[in-house]
């Protein structure tokens, strides 16, 4: 069973407008961590927002928050003022494993291509 | 602050040849990772260290495929022989260890990866 689902392949949205994407993860550890990296069209990766596990409160970085639905097991990513230059992959991620252990990876969904149109 | 550094960024060789990656990563990481980019199967682990130790390796797909990590501040892939199903993106991550009272994620640090084709 895959870990990370992102099951949009491709998504677009008119500039100036917000969108979110959408990611649920498959875990049966109670701490753990949410990711979201963006990867333009010249391929470098970009951290954009993490989520933990014991967060209370849904994570925000400027532009992009994140919408943490735990029972539900979701994770989606909200963009809100789109730019021309948000089209990009999006990935979602998870790190399992103890925080303070030496046992962890981080795991992606397969990604979603996000255009902006002007 | 440098990022991670990889090297080559771009590589083009023919099947059967040995292809070698290289990774610097960002100072004082404990944990370096290596990551393969493929449109088919998308991000997938192949293995990460812990402190130069390799702590999983379930992810190198064959005995072709073999990493080192001989010290804090570089580390290796190697492919021998390599195959044309081996082109992708290869990409090197490093993260840091948590420390008492910091606000530790876990993310990873990537570098800008190496492009590599087998013909």
């Amino acid at each position: 069973a895959q870990k990370i689902t992102q099951t949009q392949p491709g998504m677009f949205v008119q500039e100036k407008e917000a969108v979110t994407l959408d990611c649920t993860y498959d875990t049966s550890d109670q701490s753990y961590g949410l990711f979201w990296y963006k990867q333009p069209s010249s391929g470098e990766m970009i951290f954009l927002i993490y989520q933990g596990s014991y967060d209370e409160q849904n994570a925000t970085e400027g532009r992009y928050s994140l919408n943490f639905q735990k029972a539900r097991k979701s994770a989606n990513l909200v963009i809100s003022a789109s730019q021309l230059g948000d089209s990009a992959m999006y990935f979602c991620a998870m790190r399992e494993g103890r925080v303070w252990g030496s046992n962890y990876k981080l795991t992606f969904g397969k990604g979603t291509l996000l255009t902006v149109n002007p | 602050d440098a990022g991670v550094i990889q090297s080559p960024r771009h590589e083009v060789t023919e099947m059967g040849q040995e292809v070698t990656l290289r990774c610097k990563p960002i100072s004082g990481h404990d944990y370096l990772f290596w990551y393969r980019q493929t449109m088919m199967r998308g991000l997938e682990l192949l293995i990460y260290f812990n402190n130069n130790v390799p702590i999983d390796d379930s992810g190198m797909p064959e005995d072709r495929f073999s990493a080192k990590m001989p010290n804090a501040s570089f580390s290796t892939l190697k492919i021998q022989p390599s195959e044309p199903r081996d082109s992708a993106v290869y990409f090197c991550a490093s993260s840091p260890m948590p420390t008492s009272g910091g606000a530790w994620t876990g993310e990873l640090f990537f570098g800008e990866g190496s492009r590599l084709t087998v013909l």
